[in-house]
């Protein structure tokens, strides 16, 4: 049973494009929802999280929108770079300090 | 990487022999945690710790085992290895402190190869 389900599995943005990474949970008591970032060779690293109480968070060019009765969440990333090609990773907590993740989008932008 | 070390890197082992990997970090964080990340499934959580001497299972517990004698270091080890465990295996810290136990940092890493 897949607890969150991320899509695409790949995405290929041109600079200065927005990207956009979808998640679909089933599970209501996730009330935690991290995005993470991976470059390659490295560890996943927290980009931006949020809580069921707001509809969306906002930092920098990466804004998560979330959208509770329909048990989905979303990244934004505004302005995309090529520096911001790697893969990414939805995540929910259900406050029990474990995290179940989605399979991850690998995010390509091209020059 | 958040004071996390993991060691080794790298390593290639053959089918049958005992493998352990070891997590060290420096930040005093009480929970750590073993995942295993493959083409196509993403992370996996295989065990965590939620104290010294305090470990538990995870979705692919299977064929691994876990210990933490004290609070920098978990260790998790393959009593022998597959070739189904090749993959890359990823450690991780937080601390409840704070009201931020969901808020993981992870280590740089071990890419394991089984023969």
């Amino acid at each position: 049973q897949q607890q969150v389900k991320q899509s695409p599995q790949s995405l290929i943005v041109q600079k200065g494009g927005i990207s956009i990474i979808n998640c679909a949970y089933e599970n209501t008591a996730f009330d935690y929802f991290p995005w993470y970032q991976q470059f390659p060779g490295k560890g996943p690293a927290l980009l931006i999280a949020i809580r069921p109480d707001v509809s969306e968070k906002k930092e920098g060019r990466f804004t998560i929108s979330f959208n509770k009765s329909a048990k989905q969440f979303s990244l934004h990333i505004m302005d995309s770079q090529p520096g911001d090609s790697a893969t990414y990773f939805c995540a929910a907590s259900k406050g029990n300090y474990k995290l179940t993740f989605g399979k991850g989008t690998l995010l390509t932008v091209n020059p | 990487d958040a004071g996390i070390t993991q060691s080794p890197r790298h390593k290639v082992t053959e089918t049958g022999t005992p493998v352990t990997l070891r997590c060290h970090q420096t930040e005093n964080h009480r929970y750590m945690y073993w995942y295993r990340q493959d083409p196509g499934h993403g992370l996996r959580l295989i065990h965590y710790s939620y104290g010294v001497k305090d470990t538990d299972k995870g979705e692919v517990s299977d064929g691994y085992s876990v210990s933490r004698s004290k609070t920098e270091d978990f260790l998790l080890t393959l009593e022998s290895a597959t070739s189904s465990q090749t993959s890359v295996y990823f450690c991780a810290i937080s601390d409840p402190a704070g009201g931020r136990g969901d808020t993981q940092y992870f280590g740089p890493g071990t890419r394991l190869t089984v023969l």
